[in-house]
């Protein structure tokens, strides 16, 4: 069975840093990543996704996220911090090649951007 | 932009009442996933349907738990006899293909908030 670990349930960042949100997976067979990200009170949104190809993959928003097959990781970041980042991101993976319809996230976690 | 909608945002009910979760997924779409987030906790997989029947679930949908695409539009969540650990965001999703490759990537509703009582 496939998990996902998220190291932080928050990180906090000041506006114009950095941001880093770790990722880390379990999985027996290559793995399709995803990231989500949830804005308050509204749904989940796809950010970014990982399937095969290039390791670094860009999403929505300036996020970018890179597959490392050796360290199993697959870690979100953003060169510079808005305000609007404020938000939960999980990150996900897709147990198809184990047979599963479902999507298997890991437990969020809560960016928060100070001003 | 085509979205996945569901019904009510927020819906509050009494211990052993049943309650039914609405949702209209993307309407090319074939698959239909129902998920829950606890508070504090994480989203985790409830059920897949599929071609008109369910596809997969896990342990959390038991027999108090089923789903249906009645009209070909909707699919609802019904929950028959609720418990106040059934308080939880639920949201539906639907994906052309089960997720992974390009283009069967899953698009969730903003959720329905259950609150037991």
């Amino acid at each position: 069975a496939q998990s996902v670990t998220q190291l932080g349930s928050h990180v906090s960042v000041s506006e114009g840093a950095l941001v880093l949100l770790r990722c880390n997976y379990s999985s027996s067979v290559p793995p399709y990543l995803f990231w989500y990200v949830q804005y308050p009170n509204q749904g989940l949104q796809l950010l970014l996704k990982y399937t095969t190809g290039a390791t670094l993959v860009k999403g929505i928003n300036g996020f970018e996220a890179e597959f490392k097959k050796s360290e199993t990781s697959f870690h979100l970041t953003k060169p510079s911090a808005h305000m609007s980042d404020a938000a939960e991101y999980f990150c996900a993976v897709s147990d198809r090649w184990g047979g599963a319809d479902g999507l298997t996230f890991g437990k969020g976690t809560h960016l928060i951007i100070q001003p | 932009e085509p979205e996945v909608t569901q019904t009510p945002s927020h819906q509050v009910t009494q211990m052993g009442q049943e309650v039914i979760l609405r949702c209209v997924p993307i309407s090319n779409h074939l698959y239909f996933y129902w998920y829950r987030q606890i508070l504090g906790q994480k989203v985790e997989f409830l059920v897949s349907f599929y071609n008109n029947e369910i596809s997969e679930k896990s342990e959390i949908f038991d027999d108090q738990f089923s789903v249906e695409r009645p009209d070909g539009s909707n699919f609802t969540l019904k929950i028959r006899s609720t418990k106040l650990e059934d308080s939880a965001m639920y949201f539906c999703a639907s994906s052309w293909g089960i997720p992974g490759p390009p283009g069967t990537e899953a698009f969730f509703g903003q959720g329905t908030r259950l609150t037991v009582v």
